[in-house]
């Protein structure tokens, strides 16, 4: 494993239904970072993992969005009665130092 | 709430000529800060990181910072086609959270 996965790469769905992301990180990195991204933005930050603790999350996320790291691991992220705005790239991150961090290739959410 | 700004774009340079992006900050604290490329439909990923006033030099790339100034810039030396992106410039916080800027689209000329 030498990068960041998430999965799924794309997701559409409709108004109001749920949806899971899962992000693996890089296995030796202890941090791990949910960020939304849309068109012509820059990332935004989410919320922030070290090891399995969710030490910090954005006062923009609103409460249908939950995100967890059982075990220090994969974490995942859940967004329930999805909204038209919620329509972005959910890109997850992970790092161990303080030299920046290492992007997945993100899951493009459409909700229709 | 930390702010950084940077020019939109688009921003076109001749290949072979010096490309010149530019970031300011608004928490005169900061003391870490990264250049990430991104290239359409793809996420970002690390160029160059910069804590010292001064310049540091990666190849091609030059990062500058002026922490009296607040602002940031890359410097692109002899630019390429593959270097035309979106380059995002962030301020790193606690924890090493990022600020993201807008971006600044780059396109290099033929």
């Amino acid at each position: 494993d030498t990068g960041v996965s998430q999965d799924p790469r794309h997701k559409i769905t409709k108004r109001g239904q749920n949806v899971t992301f899962r992000c693996d990180p890089i296995s030796e990195h202890n941090r791990l970072y949910w960020y939304r991204q849309t068109l012509g933005q820059g990332p935004e930050f989410l919320t922030y993992f070290q090891n399995e603790a969710q030490l910090e999350k954005s006062r923009l996320l609103s409460d249908r969005f939950s995100a967890e790291r059982p075990k220090g691991s994969f974490s995942t992220l859940e967004i329930q009665r999805t909204e038209q705005g919620d329509s972005a790239m959910y890109l997850c991150a992970s790092s161990f130092g303080l030299d920046g961090y290492t992007f997945g290739s993100g899951t493009r959410l459409t909700v229709v | 709430q930390k702010e950084v700004e940077q020019n939109s774009g688009p921003l076109s340079v001749p290949e072979g000529a010096i490309a010149s992006l530019n970031c300011t900050y608004s928490d005169r604290g900061s003391q870490s800060f990264f250049w990430y490329r991104q290239y359409s439909g793809k996420s970002p990923e690390l160029i160059m990181f910069i804590y010292s006033n001064g310049d540091k030099e990666d190849g091609r790339f030059t990062a500058q910072l002026n922490k009296a100034s607040q602002y940031v810039s890359l410097l692109i030396r002899d630019s390429q086609p593959s270097d035309s992106a979106t380059y995002l410039c962030a301020e790193g916080g606690g924890a090493q959270k990022l600020v993201f800027g807008q971006g600044t689209r780059l396109t290099i000329n033929p």
